[in-house]
């Protein structure tokens, strides 16, 4: 069965360091999500690509986060510089697009990256 | 704006006792209605989901959810709990006149004790 891989799965840095965090999601996929969650909660939207475009990065914040995906396959989200508040799990997601909206609609999540600044 | 309640932070069921997670929900329009599952330090796995149709869906290890659009409920349910069955479960939501962006809930954690 194929599935969203992640990398790292754990992360441990100094604030103030940069971190960067790799998706690879389900082939063929065209669309892929970034979430954070942070313990205790349920996640919420980073930012949302269709194919190589951002569709929505509304709760992004931007001037430390940053997120790509060149190629529109694999994507990177990066941390510079990482603050204590930034330790959560980060979620990589993914969903197919074309075709009835019950197979578009399911997002299929990868294992996370845990993420520890200290 | 969407938001999603999950009105109970635990949920204590013996093994073989039917199991409920309750959800309710706000959003503009018609929604469409999610359930994940998360273990321990890993990501979420996806149980069932109301799009359209019967209001009862079936999904992944005996799981159900019934969608109350008069309620503006979609509760979790398993007839039988067995103690894998543990975990956290997530319940999410996307109005249909807003693509792709899940509004989740705060999470159920289930305990299902031998």
């Amino acid at each position: 069965e194929a599935e969203v891989a992640q990398s790292p799965r754990y992360k441990i840095t100094e604030k103030s360091q940069a971190v960067a965090f790799w998706c690879d999601p389900i082939s063929g996929h065209a669309t892929l999500y970034w979430y954070r969650q942070i313990l205790g909660q349920g996640p919420e939207l980073l930012v949302q690509f269709q194919d190589e475009s951002v569709v929505d990065d509304s709760q992004l914040p931007k001037d430390r986060f940053s997120a790509e995906r060149l190629k529109g396959v694999d994507s990177t989200l990066k941390i510079q510089p990482a603050e204590l508040g930034d330790s959560a799990m980060y979620l990589c997601a993914s969903s197919p697009v074309g075709g009835a909206v019950e197979f578009e609609e399911t997002q299929y999540f990868g294992p996370g990256t845990r993420l520890l600044v200290l | 704006a969407q938001s999603v309640a999950q009105p109970e932070d635990q949920v204590n069921v013996a093994e073989g006792n039917p199991l409920t997670v309750k959800c309710t929900y706000s959003v503009s329009g018609n929604p469409y209605l999610f359930w994940y599952v998360q273990y321990p330090n890993r990501g979420l796995q996806f149980l069932l989901k109301y799009i359209t149709g019967d209001n009862l869906v079936k999904g992944s290890y005996g799981f159900e959810a019934e969608f109350n659009k008069s309620q503006t409920s979609f509760h979790l349910k398993k007839p039988s709990a067995l103690v894998s069955d543990s975990a956290l479960y997530f319940c999410a939501v996307r109005p249909t006149d807003s693509w792709g962006k899940l509004q989740f809930g705060a999470g159920t954690q289930v305990v299902v004790t031998p």
